[in-house]
């Protein structure tokens, strides 16, 4: 398997604009987590899926953020209209029922970068 | 609030020589303790999980301990390598309400010089 495939891998824009990012997950893998990571904080959990449904978003920091699973194959994470306090690297990670203590499997992530 | 602390910030030490990082956390109740190693522009990746019978379990050059009572742990590295030089993550999930929300601490940054 390739594990957790996320595009892009990095990404510029200017602020206003709208920002999508993509996950893929491990096949198999039915949970689903986003995570926006930078110095000041450390990893933050955003929001996480189980077999496709949005269970707990209580950490996505405005209405700003969306998120959204059509299928057990794909998620995106979407920023609308970006800040540049936005600027992080957005990581999407998967895990499955029965893995070691829910081990999560980490995408390579995105850095996001607004001007 | 349960949170996981972790020291310190950042080490620098010389190669094939010793470290030990620390995890203190306030989550309860406890369910497993996991470490994790993200290299640079890389997602983290799990080094070793510690359960609550758990003391002590090695991977390799890693070793990590866990003391449930005092709700510490530790990541020793013998012999440390270039490649060692990562950011190392202490992660403890909630596991209340069965959700196992994972909180993670805001890492080690390691770094091995020649």
């Amino acid at each position: 398997d390739a594990g957790v495939i996320q595009s892009p891998r990095h990404e510029v824009t200017e602020m206003g604009q709208e920002v999508t990012l993509r996950c893929k997950p491990i096949s198999g893998h039915d949970y689903l987590f986003w995570y926006r990571q930078t110095m000041m904080r450390g990893l933050e959990l955003l929001i996480y899926f189980n077999n496709n449904v949005p269970i707990d978003d209580s950490g996505m920091p405005e209405d700003r953020f969306s998120a959204k699973m059509p299928n057990a194959s794909f998620s995106t994470l979407k920023i609308q209209p970006s800040e540049p306090r936005d600027s992080a690297v957005y990581f999407c990670a998967s895990s499955f029922v029965g893995s070691s203590y829910n081990e999560q499997f980490f995408g390579p992530g995105t850095r996001l970068t607004v001007l | 609030k349960n949170q996981v602390e972790q020291s310190p910030q950042s080490l620098i030490i010389l190669e094939g020589k010793n470290c030990t990082l620390q995890c203190n956390y306030t989550v309860s109740p406890f369910s497993n303790l996991r470490w994790y190693k993200q290299d640079t522009g890389r997602g983290p990746v799990s080094l070793t999980i510690m359960t609550f019978s758990e003391n002590t379990k090695s991977n390799g050059r890693y070793t990590a301990t866990l003391d449930a009572d005092t709700k510490q742990s530790s990541l020793h590295i013998t012999a440390s390598q270039l490649s060692d030089s990562a950011s190392y993550i202490c992660v403890v999930p909630d596991a209340s309400g069965g959700s196992y929300i994972p909180t993670f601490g805001r890492g080690t940054s390691l770094i091995v010089h020649p």
